[in-house]
C-alpha cells in the first residue's frame, strides 16, 4: 500500500495562498491522488483528484511532479472558513488493485 | 445532492454486544465503504463493497463483518463490541470507475462508544 505522509498543522493568515505537501514514495503506477477536506462533526468532502502535472477546479489547484513521489494541493487566497483537516489518498479501485490509503491529515488553522 | 445516511450520530454500547451501524446512500452508487477515524491515525478502510452481496477487507478487518444485501445499503457488523473499537465510524459510497475510490460522498459518521 502506498503510505502517505503529510505535516501534521499548518498556519495561515486570510488571504494567503497555502500549498499542503503529501509525500507518497511507494505509489503505484496506476495510482489517483485524492484530497479531502474535513470540518469538525461531518464526513470528509472531495476537493480534487488528478494523476500526474497539474489539475485546477473552483477551489483548489493539485501539482503533481513527473515522479508522483508527492503532491501538493494549492489553495488560494484562504478565508477563515478553510479552517478544516485536509487529507490526502492514494490508490485506486479497479480490478486487481483495491487499495485506498489515506494519510493522517494537516490540520489548517486560518486567522484573520 | 448525492445524500449518505448513517442510522446513528452517537452510539453506546457495552463490552461484548453485537452492533450494528447502517449506512444508506441514494445515488444508485456502485461502491460503499466503511472507515474508521482516530486522533492522530486518520480514516482507516475497514472494509468496502463494490456490489451487492460483494465485499472485501480493508486494512482493518479485524473484530468486524459487514453485510450488503441491497444496493443502497451497507452494514457495519461489530460481533463482540471491545473498547478498542470505540471510534468515530464512517461511511461512504463512490461510483464505478472507481479511480482511487472515485469522488467518495461521506455520511456525518457514528460515534461509537464501547464501556
Amino acid at each position: 500500500l502506498a503510505k502517505t505522509t503529510q505535516p501534521i498543522s499548518m498556519d495561515s493568515y486570510e488571504g494567503q495562498e497555502v500549498n499542503i505537501t503529501c509525500s507518497h514514495n511507494n505509489i503505484a503506477t496506476n495510482d489517483y491522488i485524492t484530497w479531502y477536506q474535513q470540518f469538525p462533526s461531518q464526513g470528509p468532502r472531495f476537493i480534487i483528484q488528478g494523476y500526474k502535472t497539474k489539475v485546477t477546479n473552483e477551489v483548489a489547484s493539485l501539482f503533481i511532479p513527473a515522479d508522483r513521489k508527492s503532491s501538493t494541493l494549492s489553495l488560494p487566497r484562504v478565508s477563515l472558513s478553510d479552517t478544516a483537516v485536509y487529507y490526502c489518498l492514494v490508490g485506486r479501485m479497479d480490478t486487481g488493485r483495491r487499495a485506498l490509503t489515506f494519510g493522517s491529515g494537516t490540520r489548517l488553522q486560518v486567522q484573520p | 445532492d448525492v445524500k449518505v445516511t448513517q442510522s446513528s450520530r452517537y452510539l453506546v454500547k457495552r463490552t461484548g454486544e453485537k452492533v450494528f451501524l447502517e449506512c444508506v446512500q441514494d445515488m444508485d452508487h456502485e461502491n460503499m465503504f466503511w472507515y474508521r477515524q482516530d486522533p492522530g491515525l486518520g480514516l482507516r478502510l475497514i472494509y468496502f463493497s463494490y456490489d451487492v452481496k460483494m465485499k472485501e477487507k480493508g486494512d482493518i478487518p479485524e473484530g468486524y463483518s459487514v453485510s450488503r444485501e441491497k444496493k443502497e445499503r451497507f452494514s457495519l457488523i461489530l460481533e463482540s463490541a471491545s473498547t478498542n473499537q470505540t471510534s468515530m465510524y464512517l461511511c461512504a459510497s463512490s461510483t464505478i470507475p472507481g479511480l482511487a475510490g472515485g469522488e467518495q460522498y461521506f455520511g456525518p459518521g457514528t460515534r461509537l462508544t464501547v464501556t
